[in-house]
C-alpha cells in the first residue's frame, strides 16, 4: 500500500561508478520530483517531472539524469559518483504542477567511497 | 534569494509540555505553507498546512499560526509525546512551482 515507493533502500558504492535509484507512486499523482538531503538534513530540490515531462532542474551536475518513462515512475540515474554525491535522496510526488503537499518515499541512502 | 528558516536547531521538550517551532520567510508572496515531520530513517511526512488568507489552524494535537506582518509562523504541538521525536520542517513556494525547505528543527521528547 505503499504510496511513494523508492529502490534501493541502501546503495552503497565505489568512486566512478553508475548508479539508478527508482522511485513509483501508486497515488494517481502527476508531478514527482527528486530531493537531494545532505548530512545537516537540508532538504534540497533537483527535479520535477510533470506527466513525463521535465518542469524543474535545478543546478545540479549533468552527471545525473532523471527519467519519467510515466507519470508513475521518476528514476535518477548518476554517472561518475563523487564522494559528494553521498546523501539521502527522496523521491517525492504530487497531485498537480505547483506548490501543494508533496508526498515522500522512504529515501534512499547513498554513500561513495 | 528566497528561504524558508527556523529560529533554533534544536527543541528539548518533558513528555506532556506544549512545543513551540517557529519558522521565519521572507517572500511576502508566500501564500501557501506547510509543516513536515521527518522521523529518524523515513521521508518527510506531511503534518498540516496553512495558506495565507488565515491565520491560524488547526489540526489533531497541532496548531500552525501565520503571522503575515512579520512573516512568521509557528507549530504547536499539545502535550507533547515521545512520538512527536522528529525533525520538523516548515516548507513553502518559491515562485509557484517548487516547495523550497526550511532548514529543520529536531525535536527531542525527554521523560
Amino acid at each position: 500500500d505503499t504510496a511513494v515507493s523508492q529502490t534501493p533502500k541502501y546503495l552503497v558504492t565505489q568512486m566512478g561508478n553508475d548508479k539508478s535509484i527508482k522511485c513509483e507512486q501508486n497515488l494517481g499523482h502527476d508531478t514527482m520530483y527528486w530531493y537531494k538531503q545532505d548530512s545537516k538534513k537540508f532538504l534540497k530540490i533537483m527535479f520535477s517531472y510533470n506527466n513525463k515531462e521535465l518542469i524543474i532542474n535545478e543546478t545540479v551536475p549533468n552527471r545525473f539524469s532523471p527519467k519519467s518513462p510515466d507519470k508513475a515512475h521518476l528514476n535518477l540515474h548518476i554517472n561518475s559518483l563523487e564522494l559528494g554525491d553521498s546523501a539521502v535522496y527522496f523521491c517525492a510526488s504530487t497531485r498537480g504542477q505547483g506548490v501543494t503537499e508533496a508526498f515522500f518515499g522512504q529515501g534512499t541512502r547513498l554513500t561513495v567511497v | 534569494g528566497e528561504s524558508v528558516g527556523l529560529h533554533l536547531p534544536t527543541l528539548s521538550v518533558q513528555e506532556g509540555d506544549n512545543s513551540i517551532i517557529n519558522c521565519a520567510y521572507s517572500n511576502s508572496a508566500s501564500d501557501y505553507f506547510i509543516w513536515y515531520k521527518q522521523e529518524s530513517g523515513k521521508g518527510p511526512q506531511f503534518i498540516i498546512d496553512i495558506r495565507s488568507n488565515m491565520d491560524k489552524r488547526q489540526g489533531q494535537r497541532v496548531t500552525v499560526l501565520l503571522n503575515k506582518t512579520v512573516k512568521h509562523l509557528s507549530l504547536q504541538i499539545a502535550a507533547t509525546q515521545p512520538g512527536d521525536s522528529a525533525v520538523y520542517f516548515c516548507a513553502g513556494p518559491y515562485n509557484t512551482d517548487k516547495l523550497i525547505f526550511g532548514t529543520g528543527t529536531r525535536l527531542q521528547v525527554f521523560p
